[in-house]
């Protein structure tokens, strides 16, 4: 069965680095996603994805963030300089239309 | 930002036993709401997406009900096995957008 895949798995960073979590959504899939869960709150929306651009983000998704689909396989979540509260688990998730999102296994971020 | 609340936080239950557990959303703001099943370490897994009032949704022993007057759905779970141990998240999407708000999820551990 296709599934969405991340990765890495876990990225240890300091602060201010730059880091690109990368996803592989399901290959008919249409429509992308970026969520966080930071430990112990409620996952959260932070961008979708449809036809090469953004179509919604949330307030969480400022200017420190950016989305990119480079190859038509790979999508990937940038934060250009980190901080100590972007430590989260950060899903990917895709979807081909009106049905369900499909996720990823996350990739642990861990700002130090 | 949506409120979608899920109760209880975390639910003891012996093998064999049937349970249940809460989601609520605000009833004037729905389009769909999505249950998944979240294993540790693993993507969450799609159980099901439901729309309608009065939706009933059944997966083996588990089954889901919605009521979109009031704003809640009952996930079921009959006869628990081990297997059954994750956490259950529900997951409310709005009219407009593709935004989907998360509960906390309710953690389900099944003793044998």
């Amino acid at each position: 069965e296709p599934e969405v895949t991340q990765t890495p798995s876990h990225q240890v960073t300091q602060m201010g680095q730059e880091v690109i979590l990368r996803c592989v959504p399901i290959s008919n899939h249409l429509y992308f996603y970026w969520y966080r869960q930071i430990l112990g709150q409620k996952v959260e929306f932070l961008v979708s994805f449809y036809n090469n651009e953004i179509s919604e983000k949330s307030e969480i998704f400022d200017d420190q963030f950016s989305v990119e689909r480079p190859d038509g396989s790979n999508f990937t979540l940038k934060i250009r300089s980190t901080k100590l509260e972007d430590s989260a688990m950060y899903f990917c998730a895709s979807k081909r239309g009106t049905d369900t999102q499909y996720f990823g296994p996350g990739t642990r971020l861990t700002v130090l | 930002i949506l409120n979608v609340e899920q109760s209880p936080q975390s639910l003891h239950v012996q093998e064999g036993d049937s349970t249940n557990f809460t989601c609520s959303f605000p009833s004037s703001n729905f389009y769909a709401l999505h249950w998944y099943r979240w294993e540790t370490a693993k993507s969450p897994e799609a159980l099901f997406v439901m729309t309608l009032n009065g939706d009933e949704k059944k997966k083996g022993r588990i089954s889901a009900t919605l009521n979109t007057k009031e704003g809640y759905s009952y996930l079921y779970i009959k006869g628990s096995q081990p297997e059954d141990s994750a956490t259950y998240l529900c997951a409310s999407r709005v009219p407009t957008g593709n935004q989907f708000y998360f509960g906390t999820g309710t953690s389900l551990t099944v003793i044998p």
